[in-house]
């Protein structure tokens, strides 16, 4: 079935650096990619998504890329703030299907 | 205005008895989901209501069962409690069933089984 594979499972970076995290899926047909964050206690709220029609979005310090032949998408967070400490999730889905695929989940921790 | 809320934020409850939380939302969408988050933070689907049909049925026991009475709710009852079931339960909602909308989450139902 339908999988998609995150990485890394934790992060830690100094504040200021940048941090990238990396999808794999499974489902060639798959055409919408949402990055999820949630912080500590709290709901997941999306903070970007991409459409397979391109190749890379950005919005501020956030930027994702997608590689749909080889079915890698990724998120990059430059500037790292304290603030953007929180586990970050990737999903997949295609605009036929009735759910939506969520990754495993990153934690990532800002150090000061 | 809360777009989507959960009822209670918190249930402590014992192994056997049955619980019920409430979820609505108030942004007109069409689809709504209940959601499976555990120690490990992982996120799994259950179920899926599109204009109070269900549409998706995971690989979830019996005793979850999730009623839609309009398409601004969908509740979830649980009987016969485990252990295994605390985590936290989220509810979600999307503009329609096709999944490339935003999905809305709710704060979350924190269920804890002893």
């Amino acid at each position: 079935g339908e999988n998609v594979e995150q990485h890394p499972s934790t992060l830690s970076v100094q504040e200021g650096d940048s941090a990238v995290i990396k999808c794999t899926y499974s489902d060639s047909a798959s055409n919408y990619f949402p990055w999820y964050k949630q912080e500590l206690g709290k709901r997941p709220q999306l903070i970007i998504d991409i459409r397979s029609n391109v190749g890379e979005k950005k919005d501020q310090r956030i930027a994702v890329t997608l590689n749909k032949t080889a079915k890698h998408f990724s998120l990059h967070i430059t500037e790292t703030q304290p603030e953007d400490s929180a586990v970050y999730f990737c999903a997949a889905s295609r605009s036929s299907a009735s759910k939506i695929i969520f990754g495993s989940g990153t934690r990532l921790s800002i150090r000061p | 205005d809360t777009a989507v809320s959960q009822t209670p934020k918190y249930l402590v409850t014992q192994m056997g008895n049955d619980k019920s939380i409430k979820c609505e939302q108030n942004l007109g969408h069409d689809t709504m989901y209940w959601y499976k988050q555990d120690s490990k933070k992982f996120l799994k689907i259950m179920f899926s209501y599109n204009n109070k049909e269900l549409i998706i049925n995971e690989t979830v026991p019996n005793r979850f069962s999730p009623k839609s009475p309009d398409k601004a709710h969908l509740n979830l009852h649980i009987n016969s409690l485990e252990l295994g079931d605390s985590a936290v339960y989220f509810c979600a909602s999307s503009h329609s069933a096709g999944q490339m909308y935003e999905q809305y989450f709710g704060p979350g139902t924190r269920l804890t089984v002893t």
